[in-house]
């Protein structure tokens, strides 16, 4: 199972947007409401930011947005703060009987 | 709280073996699948394997299938990846991380990781 496509880096300002994309198959992405979302900032353990393509998990700002179509999933941040600044990980459940889950190689957040 | 914290990592010299440990607390363990997730310092996240809930079916990455067992001890509430034949491509940072048991790929808590390091 190949790693999930996305960008390596993004950057926004203060208080703009910044949108995150994913691209993965048919077997992934596309077959299920299954992707998630994690925000790592370095050193530390990656934190779950977005589950099932657009839910937020109690105390994630809802700055954070998530959504998808076709193979390709998306996670928006609104309002960009300095403490977003981080790698940004997307993972979909595969439904292999051998690889339950690919993660995306990482996008990098700078906030400028 | 739901916390997780990982043990066992360390320097094992090429061909040797590793036994991690990740200790969980605040919430069922029981009750919900486990998975290990490895990450090169300063590269992506890697899933690596994963434990029903009770032990009984257990997945793995094609990287590592044949040399790692997970397993778990569940009056422990304690997961375990017993790691062998280790070569220098399994160094990384090893996550223990819990799966809802109501909702797949939800990856909630994360330990804060144990760094294992092969090496001559």
């Amino acid at each position: 199972q190949s790693a999930l496509t996305q960008p390596p880096s993004a950057s926004g300002s203060p208080g703009q947007s910044v949108t995150i994309s994913c691209t993965g198959t048919s077997s992934d992405i596309n077959a299920y409401d299954s992707v998630s979302w994690y925000q790592q900032h370095p050193g530390k353990a990656p934190k779950l930011m977005i589950y099932e393509v657009s839910k937020r998990p109690s105390g994630v700002p809802d700055r954070f947005s998530g959504s998808k179509s076709g193979n390709t999933a998306s996670l928006t941040v609104s309002g960009l703060q300095a403490e977003d600044e981080a790698d940004y990980y997307c993972s979909s459940y595969a439904g292999n009987s051998n690889i339950d889950v690919v993660f995306g190689g990482g996008t990098k957040v700078t906030v400028l | 709280e739901e916390q997780l914290v990982e043990s066992g990592g360390g320097l094992v010299q090429p061909g040797g073996s590793l036994r991690l440990s990740c200790a969980a607390s605040g919430f069922t363990f029981s009750s919900d699948w486990m998975h290990w997730v490895r990450q090169v310092p300063g590269k992506g996240l890697v899933w690596v394997s994963r434990s029903n809930s009770d032990g009984t079916r257990t997945t793995y990455a094609d990287s590592v299938r044949g040399r790692f067992t997970i397993s778990r001890d569940n009056a422990k509430s304690t997961l375990y990846l017993q790691m062998n034949s280790l070569t220098a491509e399994d160094s990384a940072v090893y996550y223990c991380a819990r799966e809802h048991s109501t909702s797949y790929n939800r990856f909630d808590p994360w330990g804060q990781g144990t760094l294992v390091t092969v090496s001559s």
